[in-house]
This record gives structure tokens, sequence and C-alpha cells, in this order.
């Protein structure tokens, strides 16, 4: 199946740790993101990626930090997990298109519930 | 940067009536509104997108309208049905690049009773 695909779906863990979330694409999309939904559904861009470098680069704490090895894969890498970081945490890839009938659709993974305790 | 606002949060009609979700938007630069649907334990799924230079557009049930001069965008569902049932995002970008952010409202949770 052509998807956005990432794991895990759930992550429970301790104040403190470290953790990471993988995603892959495998639509040919030349651009990935990471998205945060927080509690109350809201949902904000944090990075994206095209071909493997860094365009977007929201106002998020260093310690998270994302990593593209290859176009159709972009992962996230959380130091000292915090309590706010709890979220479902969306992966969403893009293929621009440009001129009269511009758009930039994203196609979203399922999610990945990140909970800190 | 760009804000959207989105009204209501919630959104409660019956089986075969309309819903309305309306969107507004602050950088008149914006050009490129889309519409997405988050059913539950899913991630949200395009359901129609409207360009600036366009003031309507339908696509079966759903329809969406632009008005560039007062920057609101609005999603019309008619004839809802049950599995209209998710929560509905409305999104604003500038251009068509990898460097355009979508910035998404905060959702409007819809409910169809049956």
């Amino acid at each position: 199946d052509t998807a956005v695909s990432q794991t895990p779906k759930y992550l429970v863990t301790q104040m403190g740790n470290d953790k990471s979330i993988k995603c892959e694409q495998n639509l040919g999309h030349d651009t990935m993101y990471w998205y945060k939904q927080d509690s109350k559904k809201f949902l904000k861009i944090m990075f994206s990626y095209n071909n493997k470098e860094l365009i977007i680069n929201e106002t998020v704490p260093n310690r998270f930090s994302p990593k593209s090895p290859d176009k159709a894969h972009l992962n996230l890498h959380i130091n000292s997990l915090e309590l706010g970081d709890s979220a479902v945490y969306f992966c969403a890839s893009s293929q621009v298109q440009g001129g009269l009938t511009g758009a930039n659709v994203l196609t979203f993974g399922a999610g990945s519930r990140l909970t800190v305790l | 940067g760009e804000n959207v606002e989105q009204h209501p949060s919630t959104l409660s009609v019956q089986e075969g009536d309309s819903a309305v979700i309306k969107c507004t938007y602050s950088d008149s630069a914006s050009n490129y509104f889309p519409w997405y649907k988050q059913e539950l334990g899913k991630g949200p799924q395009l359901i129609i997108d409207i360009r600036s230079n366009v003031g309507e557009k339908k696509d079966q049930r759903i329809a969406v309208t632009l008005n560039k001069t007062a920057k609101h965008f609005s999603l019309h569902i008619t004839e809802t049905q049950p599995e209209d049932s998710a929560v509905y995002f409305c999104a604003a970008s500038k251009g068509y690049s990898s460097a355009s952010k979508i910035i998404f409202g905060s959702g409007t949770r819809l409910s169809i009773r049956p």
C-alpha cells in the first residue's frame, strides 16, 4: 500500500527519557513534515524537509531533533522528555504543485501518541 | 505570521441537514485554503481545497466558499450522513513551495445525530 507509515503508534515513557519516532513514505514525495497535535486537537507544524534538507524549523525546543537520511524517511528524536511533550505526533508528506492549479496536499500518517509520565 | 481562526469548535446537526464551518485568516497574501477531515484514530485527510483565484468550489455534497476581501472561507456539507462525523480543519498557506507553511485552524468536531 502506498502510504505514510510511522512507528511506533503508541509510546509511553517516563520524564527525562529519550525517544524516537520513525516515518517513511513510499509516495515519491519530495517534502516531509512533522506536526504536533495537542489534547485540544490543535495541529501545529514543527519541521519540514525537502529532499533531506531542513526547510521549516518552527519554534520548537532544541530537545527535538529531526533527521532525514533520505527523502523517503523523516525521523524525530526527542531528548529529556517533559510532561508537556505528551501529544500525538503526525508525519506527513507532500509533492508541491505550482502554477495556476497549485496545491500542496499533505498526506498524513496515522499518528504516534506519546505519553510522558 | 499567518493565523487561522475556526468556528464553531463543536457542531451537532440532524442527519440530512446541512453543516457550515467558518474560518478567517490574517495574512492577505495567503492563496491556498485546504480543508481536512480527521476521523477517530487517524491522520487528517484532504477533502477539498480552494485557491485564491476562485470564489467557490463544489464536490458532491461538499462546497467551499472564499471571500478574499473579508479573509473568510467556509465549508458547507449538505445532506449530512453519519460518516460525516469527524473533526474538520481549515487551513491557509501562502505560495506553493516546500517552504510554504500550512497553518491549521483549531478544528471543528462535527457530530451527526441519527
